[in-house]
C-alpha cells in the first residue's frame, strides 16, 4: 500500500462514452501525476500538478481532460476516445523539490479498455 | 532532454542467484535523482532503491543495491540471492534535481525479470 489510491481499478467504455478516472492521496504531496503505460512501449508523462496548478502537458490530446481540485484529488476526465487510448492508466504523487523523499508514489492503476 | 535506456528487455535468473539489470541515461544536468522501480503482476509501482548523484557512494537496500557511474551515466541494479517475488518489471528513472524540472520523471522502457525456482 502506497497511500496512492486510484478508482476504478478497471473500465470498459464505449468511444462515446464519458467517463472519468480517479486517483487520492493522503500523503501530503504537492505534486501529482498522471502515466500512460501501453503494452510495449515506455512509460508516458501525460500531465502535472504543481501545487494544484498544472505545470505539464505532454502533447496529450483534448480527449483527455485532468482536474486538480485539491493537492489531494486528481481526475482524468475521459470523452470520445479511442481503441488506441486502451492502457494502464497510472496515478503518482511526490512532494516539492528540497523535500527529503524525492520518489514518486504510485496507485495502483486503472486498465482502461476502450471498445 | 533526458532520456534513460535499458538495454535488457527481458532476464532471468535462477533461484537464490545473483542477477544486474542495465540501465543508462543521457543528461547535461549535474545534479539529479536514479531511481529503480519495481512492478509485479499486480501492477502497483514501487520503489525498490534511490541514488542521489551527489553522492558517490552505492545506494544499497537489503538484497538490492546499485553500482552508479556517473561519468559513464550507468545506473544498473544488482539483486542478490533471488526470490520468486523478484519477478516482476523493473523500470530504471530518472528525476532532475533542478527546481524548474524537478516534477518529471523519466522511465526507461522496463526489464522483465524471471525468476526460476
Amino acid at each position: 500500500e502506497t497511500g496512492v489510491t486510484q478508482t476504478p481499478r478497471h473500465l470498459v467504455m464505449g468511444m462515446t462514452n464519458k467517463k472519468s478516472l480517479k486517483c487520492e492521496q493522503h500523503l501530503g504531496h504537492n505534486a501529482m501525476y498522471w502515466y500512460k503505460q501501453s503494452a510495449k512501449k515506455p512509460l508516458e508523462l501525460m500531465f502535472v500538478y504543481n501545487f494544484k496548478e498544472q505545470t505539464e502537458n505532454n502533447s496529450v490530446p483534448s480527449r483527455f481532460s485532468p482536474e486538480c481540485p485539491n493537492s489531494s484529488h486528481l481526475f482524468l476526465h475521459l470523452h470520445t476516445l479511442q481503441p488506441e487510448d486502451s492502457a494502464l492508466y497510472l496515478c503518482a504523487s511526490s512532494q516539492a523539490a528540497g523535500a527529503s523523499l524525492t520518489e514518486a508514489f504510485f496507485g495502483q492503476g486503472t486498465r482502461l479498455t476502450v471498445v | 532532454a533526458q532520456t534513460v535506456t535499458q538495454s535488457q528487455p527481458e532476464m532471468s535468473v535462477q533461484e537464490a542467484e545473483t542477477v544486474t539489470l542495465s540501465c543508462t541515461y543521457d543528461t547535461s544536468e549535474s545534479d539529479y535523482y536514479l531511481f529503480w522501480y519495481k512492478q509485479p503482476p499486480s501492477r502497483q509501482m514501487i520503489l525498490v532503491i534511490r541514488q542521489e548523484a551527489y553522492k558517490q557512494q552505492n545506494a544499497t537496500e537489503n538484497r538490492f543495491s546499485v553500482n552508479f557511474q556517473k561519468a559513464a551515466k550507468s545506473f544498473s541494479l544488482k539483486i542478490s540471492d533471488s526470490q520468486l517475488g523478484d519477478a516482476a518489471m523493473y523500470f530504471c528513472a530518472y528525476r532532475s534535481a533542478w527546481k524548474t524540472s524537478y516534477d518529471k520523471v523519466i522511465f526507461g522502457p522496463g526489464t522483465s525479470l524471471s525468476v526460476i525456482p
